[in-house]
């Protein structure tokens, strides 16, 4: 059963903690890519990865950081650094850099 | 793509009526654009996509038109079934997706039963 999956579905944490949101995807994909989505607005780039051992920022990428040591895997760490990091996460991965991407089912992190 | 503040654009039909939601993109350039269909606390599902050099495509129960004259695309949902309410936002890139997609902020569709 191929797909992407993204782990915990919610996710509660006091403020100044750093916590890692999971993605996992088994669709041999190279590219994979880190959303965060806001009420009411469009889609925003935190960070995507072309291929293993290489990741480069978004358009959001402050307070936020990744790593890409396996194919398959593409986890994203939301820092005491990011100022407003309550948001939905959304994780997608593509045949390569320049193709259709695909979403996991998301994680909802709340500080408080 | 369209940025529409905290509250998105709301639109109700009937069970068993068409519905059409828009949108207007913003780059001249952008030559891929997807549909994609989110309901409420998942993630964004792949519906249909179109190229530039086509001005209609059909799916199964759906249609994509694109007008690049006045850059509007529309997405045609025939018999809307409750099973298709959710939030519809169309993303638009200069190539055939990647990270240059840009995304729109979303239409949200009820279905009255």
């Amino acid at each position: 059963d191929g797909g992407i999956t993204q782990s915990p579905k919610y996710l509660f944490r006091k403020e100044g903690q750093n916590v890692t949101l999971s993605c996992e995807q088994n669709l041999n994909h190279d590219a994979m890519y880190w959303y965060r989505q806001d009420p009411g607005q469009g889609l925003r780039l935190i960070y995507y990865s072309q291929i293993v051992n290489d990741f480069q920022k978004g358009d959001i990428a402050e307070g936020y950081s990744v790593s890409r040591e396996k194919k398959e895997s593409f986890p994203l760490t939301v820092t005491s650094a990011q100022k407003n990091p309550t948001a939905f996460y959304l994780c997608a991965s593509s045949i390569d850099i320049a193709d259709t991407q695909y979403f996991g089912p998301g994680t909802r992190l709340t500080v408080l | 793509g369209e940025s529409v503040g905290l509250h998105l654009p709301t639109l109700s039909v009937q069970e068993g009526d068409n519905s059409i939601i828009n949108c207007a993109y913003s780059n001249s350039a952008s030559d891929y654009f997807i549909w994609y269909k989110q309901e409420s606390g998942k993630g964004p599902q792949f519906i249909i996509d179109i190229r530039s050099n086509m001005d209609k495509r059909q799916g199964q129960r759906v249609t994509v038109l694109l007008n690049k004259t006045v850059k509007h695309l529309s997405l045609q949902i025939a018999a809307t079934q409750p099973g298709d309410s959710a939030v519809y936002f169309c993303a638009e890139s200069p190539n055939t997706g990647g990270f240059k997609t840009i995304f729109g902020a979303g239409t949200r569709l009820f279905v009255k039963a």
